[in-house]
Formats: structure tokens, C-alpha cells, sequence
């Protein structure tokens, strides 16, 4: 089945702690994105990559970080920085251009 | 700054009733998406609008995109129980040959009710 995976689904951090969240996706989709999702908000764009190798900061970038070495996988680390991490985090992939955004299953992530 | 605003944010609607989401943007764009959200769950795609004029249907849902108003409207015909949830807009504001890059609006809670 093609498709996006996200893991951890829940995922606990204390503070001042770096963590990663993971996501990959077989759909073969050139552009990757990385948003946030605040109780009763809607998303914000965190980093998108449109291609292997290179990414682009979105809206809200400070206290993440992205890497892009293969076309699969999209990683999102959240430092110490980021002041107020708790929160939804929701990874998505498309074709390009006009293509709708596929959305992952989103990871959880808590600071005790 | 693009700004992309939906109203209203809470619809609590009778079964069998019709109404109408809106959704507002602020800037130049020809490519509006809707996208649905259970509680705790990731986003479902719904619709893709890519010009002026553009409706598509699915089911009790019905989309249309105004470019020049700047508005598009997501229409709920015979609402049913199983249509309960948030729904997004988002607005694509990167020339199509760029890629795409979304902003959404807060989004609009659906409670439809027996």
C-alpha cells in the first residue's frame, strides 16, 4: 500500500531535550512538508523540501530542524529552542505544482 | 501576509439541513484546497480547485472557487451525522510551476445533530 508513515504516534520530551520525528512515504512524491497543529487552530507550515537535498523554512521554523538525503524520508528534529513544542505535528507529501497534499497519520508530541 | 479566513469556526446544524462554509483569502491565487479532519486524526483531502469558477461535488459536499472574490464556499446539502468534523481550507500561494506551499485557515467545526 502506498502511503505516509509517521512514528512515534505519541511521543514524551522533557525539557531541553531534542527528539525526532520520523516520516517516510512510498508514494514516490517529490515534495515533502513538516506542519504544526495548535489545539483549535489550523496548521502551519513548519519546513517544506521540494526536492532531495534542499529545503525551504516555513512560517513557524525557529527551534527545528529538517534534513532531506533521500527521497523517502523527511525527518523533523525539534531542539531545545523551540519553547513551546507540545503540540500536533503532521508531515504531508505531493507530486508539485497543483497536486493535492497526502497527509501522514501525525505524531503527538508532549514536554513534561 | 496572506490571511485565509473561514467562517463560520462552529456550525452546529440539523440533520436534513443545507449550508454553506466560507472561506476568505487576502491575496492573488488560483489553487484552493479543502480538506477534511476527523478528532485526532490526520487530514483528508476533499477537493482541489484550480481556477476561476471551479466546482466540484462529492456526495452532500459541493466546492466552488471565486478568484476574483477571493472567496471559495464549501456547501453542505442534507447534512448527515457522519459529515461531523473540521474542515480546512488552504490556500496555495506559490506560482504552480514552484511547487505548492499551503496556508490554512483555522478551519470550521461541523456538529451536525439528530
Amino acid at each position: 500500500d502506498g502511503g505516509i508513515t509517521q512514528s512515534p504516534k505519541y511521543l514524551f520530551r522533557k525539557e531541553g531535550q531534542n527528539v525526532t520525528l520520523s516520516c517516510e512515504q512510498n508514494l514516490n512524491h517529490d515534495a515533502m512538508y513538516w506542519y504544526r497543529q495548535d489545539p483549535g487552530q489550523g496548521l502551519r507550515l513548519i519546513y517544506y523540501s521540494q526536492i532531495v537535498n534542499d529545503f525551504q523554512k516555513g512560517d513557524i521554523a525557529e527551534g527545528y530542524s529538517v534534513s532531506r538525503e533521500k527521497k523517502e524520508s523527511f525527518p523533523l528534529t525539534v531542539t531545545s529552542a523551540q519553547k513551546n513544542p507540545t503540540a500536533f505535528y503532521l508531515c504531508a507529501s505531493s507530486i508539485g505544482n497543483s497536486d493535492t497534499q497526502s497527509f501522514g497519520p501525525g505524531t503527538r508530541l508532549t514536554v513534561l | 501576509e496572506l490571511k485565509v479566513e473561514q467562517n463560520p469556526l462552529f456550525l452546529s446544524m440539523q440533520e436534513g439541513k443545507n449550508y454553506t462554509i466560507y472561506c476568505n483569502y487576502s491575496t492573488t491565487s488560483d489553487r484552493l484546497y479543502w480538506y477534511r479532519q476527523d478528532p485526532g486524526k490526520s487530514l483528508e483531502s476533499l477537493f482541489v480547485l484550480l481556477s476561476n469558477g471551479a466546482v466540484k461535488q462529492e456526495g452532500r459536499l459541493m466546492a466552488s472557487l471565486d478568484t476574483k472574490a477571493r472567496l471559495s464556499t464549501l456547501h453542505i446539502t442534507a447534512a448527515v451525522h457522519d459529515l461531523s468534523a473540521t474542515y480546512f481550507c488552504a490556500v496555495d500561494i506559490l506560482p504552480m510551476e514552484y511547487g505548492n506551499k499551503l496556508v490554512f485557515g483555522a478551519g470550521t467545526i461541523l456538529r451536525v445533530k439528530s
